[in-house]
């Protein structure tokens, strides 16, 4: 199994743009999270899909963040718009059920806002 | 609000030497406890569970958990160049699918 993919690796982009992170997990996963890293708050839930219902949002910094999950093998997360705050790294991960198994990062997408 | 707290180092051990990674955490009613391992520039991969308290071996690596102290270490043997990362602790706070991330501690082992 190619692992949990990630895209784009990178995204730089200027205030006030959308931005898109794409997320593919593990075939036959079913709980699927995506994370925020940064130096000052270190690693972060988001948001916590199982089965590709949302369950727990509350993580999500505020109402500019979305993410969706149409289909078990994939998921986005979309900031619109955009704020220089937002930069930082982004992980997808996912397991087969969720912390019970071990969690699979994918490579991360760095998100730079200028 | 549920912390996990570690000590940010680096921690700076020689070759062959036991490292020592500690971390606590102030969720009394967490169950599951979690040591990642991340690289430079790459994602976070998951080395150890545990649950008891007590030890846990597996290979070169030892956690250790003590529920009435509130804290989790994780030992390293025979520490090599390549276990040079920082050591991510997780606790579950009793949720099945929630964890609280510690913000790591550097550890840099010197040939």
């Amino acid at each position: 199994d190619a692992g949990v993919i990630q895209s784009p690796r990178h995204e730089v982009t200027e205030m006030g743009q959308e931005v898109t992170l794409r997320c593919k997990p593990i075939s036959g996963h079913n709980s699927l999270f995506w994370y925020r890293q940064t130096m000052m708050r270190g690693l972060e839930l988001l948001i916590y899909f199982n089965n590709n219902v949302p369950i727990d949002d509350s993580g999500m910094p505020e109402d500019r963040f979305s993410a969706k999950m149409p289909n078990a093998s994939f998921s986005t997360l979309k900031i619109q718009p955009s704020e220089p705050r937002d930069s930082a790294v982004y992980f997808c991960a996912s397991s087969l059920q969720g912390i019970g198994e071990k969690l699979f990062f994918g490579s991360g997408t760095q998100l730079s806002v200028l | 609000q549920k912390e996990v707290e570690q000590n940010s180092g680096p921690l700076s051990v020689p070759e062959g030497a036991i490292a020592s990674l500690n971390c606590t955490y102030s969720d009394r009613g967490s169950q599951s406890f979690f040591w990642y391992r991340q690289y430079s520039g790459k994602s976070p991969e998951l080395i150890m569970s545990i649950y008891s308290n007590g030890d846990k071996e597996d290979g070169r690596f030892t956690a250790q958990l003590n529920k009435a102290s509130q804290y989790v270490s994780l030992l390293i043997r025979d520490s090599q160049p390549s276990d040079s990362a920082t050591y991510l602790c997780a606790d579950s706070g009793g949720s099945n699918y929630k964890l609280t991330f510690g913000k790591g501690t550097l550890l840099t082992v010197n040939p």
